[in-house]
């Protein structure tokens, strides 16, 4: 996953805004995902963007995309206790392997 | 539906010692991928297969082989497994390349 970089630690107040960043150097990217991964547990998909929009909203969650700067965000707002876990972006290239390449995911830590 | 299930969950194998492990999907989707999971690496892909009857190689096949025995099933094998393979192996499976993935919940492999 060196293609797609992210921080690896974020921490917020409940009921705050949480906005996670990730960087990617496949311009050929098609789709970018966030995926959410909980303790002990598989990953499960947030969200994702096709890499014609700028921004996506669902929800709490807003994700936004610069393709010039291939830079992708993920904003959740009112975070919540519950919201505290790893979460990995991911690109699909569209060219060349027809799999993601994951980041080495943020682990956002929510403080009561 | 159960989505993608994975046996076992954890095991525990010595330095050349041989293991399968299993995967399944009841979404009759059409391609399946195994990752691994290591400590502050996002997920690297190991082999998929974007349909039945067709695997290929993915980031890290070194050491592992694989088999689509049906649309369903998707194993993954270590015929002499060292320490550098310890990790979580994740399952996953989608519609097709471009489409959703959806994980299973994963197995933790130690190696002696």
């Amino acid at each position: 996953g060196e293609d797609v970089e992210q921080s690896l630690f974020l921490s917020v107040r409940e009921g705050d805004s949480s906005v996670i960043n990730c960087t990617y150097t496949d311009s050929s990217s098609t789709y970018l995902y966030w995926y959410k991964q909980e303790p002990g547990a598989g990953l499960q998909l947030l969200t994702y963007i096709f890499s014609n929009m700028d921004m996506k909203q669902d929800q709490r969650l807003t994700v936004l995309l610069n393709k010039k700067d291939k830079h992708l965000s993920l904003r959740i707002a009112d975070t919540q206790t519950g919201d505290s876990a790893i979460y990995f972006c991911a690109e699909m290239r569209g060219t060349g392997r027809r799999a993601l390449t994951f980041g080495s995911g943020t682990r956002l830590q929510v403080q009561p | 539906n159960a989505g993608v299930t994975q046996t076992p969950k954890f095991q525990v194998l010595k330095t050349g010692q041989s293991m399968t492990l299993q995967c399944a999907q009841d979404m009759n989707h059409n391609s399946m991928y195994w990752y691994r999971q290591d400590p502050g690496m996002g997920l690297r892909l190991i082999y998929y297969s974007a349909s039945e009857g067709t695997t290929d190689k993915g980031e890290v096949p070194n050491g592992y082989n694989v088999s689509r025995l049906n649309k369903r099933e998707f194993s993954l094998r270590l015929e002499s497994a060292a320490p550098s393979q310890t990790s979580v192996y994740f399952c996953a499976s989608s519609e097709g390349w471009e489409r959703e993935q959806f994980f299973g919940p994963g197995t933790r492999l130690t190696v002696l």
